[in-house]
């Protein structure tokens, strides 16, 4: 299986902030790596895929980077409504795994 | 637009089984993956495998084979996700996710189903 590790577990930021979350892959993923945003009681929430391609629809504050193992969200000047868990998911090989999740809130 | 939309919270007994729902809309059903996602509370998502509802082609985790089934009627653009013998560890929300065309993410997402398995 291939282990998704975030870190930090936890991060607490103000508006207009930047943040950057990252994410290690036990394992070469090969561009096939998301990232979500998760609020309380609601599906996750596709933001980035294929490493750095943002969704439609999603602002252009969210980024993603990196490749092979070492991936990288950032996002750039906090948005109120951005203060969510975020995690990222490898899509490369079965099991699908997702990293442990990245809580986000407001300083 | 593109939907999922999966059958209502549920509360069984331990020892019975349940059957979650996830119809789609907006598009050509039996031509996209369909996965299955735990989330038990406080913690992050897992997947419990995928099926494609073209030929029912599917794979399960193998820390769900044999605990789960799943199934499609593409008649009614609907899966199925079968949960039998529930647990108190079962407690759960179940997710299920359009996997993208080109694989690289899910891109669509059902609303969840809150399980409670309660004596």
């Amino acid at each position: 299986d291939i282990q998704l590790t975030q870190s930090p577990s936890f991060l607490s930021a103000s508006v207009g902030d930047r943040v950057t979350i990252a994410c290690r892959a036990s394992q070469d993923v090969n561009k096939y790596l998301a990232w979500y945003q998760q609020k309380p009681g609601k599906a996750p929430k596709v933001l980035i895929y294929a490493e750095s391609t943002l969704q439609s629809g999603v602002p252009s504050r969210f980024s993603g980077s990196g490749s092979g193992t070492e991936f990288t969200l950032t996002i750039s000047g906090l948005q109120p409504e951005d203060f969510a868990t975020y995690f990222c998911q490898q899509l490369k090989s079965y099991p699908i795994t997702f990293g442990q999740g990245t809580r986000l809130e407001i300083k | 637009e593109v939907q999922l939309v999966q059958s209502g919270a549920a509360v069984r007994k331990p020892g019975e089984s349940l059957k979650i729902s996830c119809q789609g809309a907006g598009y050509t059903f039996s031509s996209y993956w369909i996965a299955w996602v735990r989330q038990m509370p406080g913690k992050g998502p897992e997947w419990m495998g995928i099926v494609y509802p073209g030929d029912s082609d599917t794979r399960y985790s193998p820390s769900f084979q044999g605990q789960v089934t799943f199934s499609v009627d593409k008649s009614i653009s609907s899966a199925y996700l079968q949960l039998s013998s529930l647990k108190a560890s079962d407690n759960a929300m179940y997710f299920c996710a359009r996997r993208s065309g080109d694989g690289y993410s899910y891109d669509f997402w059902g609303q969840g189903t809150l399980v409670t398995v309660s004596s």
